[in-house]
């Protein structure tokens, strides 16, 4: 059952803190990419990954940082210098190549800070 | 400067009915459009898309029209049912952003009474 996971569900950060987000996805997707969305908002690019080895930085890059080792997996590092980073956080990935691509996304973490 | 525009935060219908929601583009440059639908505290779904060739894409319930020269495509839903209760994002992408670039708006609530 292919699909994309990310975990947690939930994500607690203190002051100061870093904190990693987990995708993973088994839908053999060159390209994977993290959004933000906040309450009233749309879904604003993070970071995106087309090949392993290598990333681009989306909309909101400042204070976020990723790894791409493998192709199936693509953490999101929250660092201290987010200075808001409650949020849901979500990750989607697609085939690259095609004219016309669709991006299809995980169930999403939240991460709140205490 | 946002460059997919939902102008509805929210819509309301009785099941059974239609559903219309809308959504304005401003980059002429976009030749690809997507409709997500996605649920509280989950990540979104692709729903149907429509490429800038046609202007009509039909999938059951669900049809998008696309009107190029006015820049608007709107999702019509019919018949409406309670489970459709989900806040929809349109997204848009180009060649020259790739579709590594969707551009997505801030989403329309759409509530279906019984």
């Amino acid at each position: 059952d292919g699909g994309i996971t990310q975990s947690p569900k939930y994500l607690f950060r203190k002051e100061g803190q870093n904190v990693t987000l987990s995708c993973e996805q088994n839908l053999n997707h060159d390209a994977m990419y993290w959004y933000r969305q906040d309450p009233g908002q749309g879904l604003r690019l993070i970071y995106y990954s087309q090949i392993v080895n290598d990333f681009q930085k989306g909309d909101i890059a400042e204070g976020y940082s990723v790894s791409r080792e493998k192709k199936e997996s693509f953490p999101l590092t929250v660092t201290s210098a987010q200075k808001n980073p409650t949020a849901f956080y979500l990750c989607a990935s697609s085939i690259v190549g095609l004219a016309e691509e669709t991006q299809y996304f995980g169930p999403g973490t939240r991460l709140l800070v205490l | 400067d946002q460059q997919v525009k939902q102008n509805s935060p929210s819509l309301s219908v009785q099941e059974g009915r239609i559903s219309i929601l809308n959504c304005d583009y401003t980059n002429s440059m976009f030749d690809y459009f997507l409709w997500y639908k996605k649920y509280p505290a989950e990540g979104p779904t692709f729903l149907i898309s429509i490429s800038s060739i046609k202007d009509k894409n039909e999938d059951g319930r669900f049809t998008v029209f696309l009107n190029k020269s006015a820049k608007h495509l709107s999702l019509h839903i019919v018949p409406s049912q309670p489970g459709d209760s989900a806040v929809y994002f349109c997204a848009a992408s180009s060649p020259e952003g790739g579709s590594e670039k969707l551009v997505f708006g801030k989403g329309t609530k759409l509530t279906v009474n019984p």
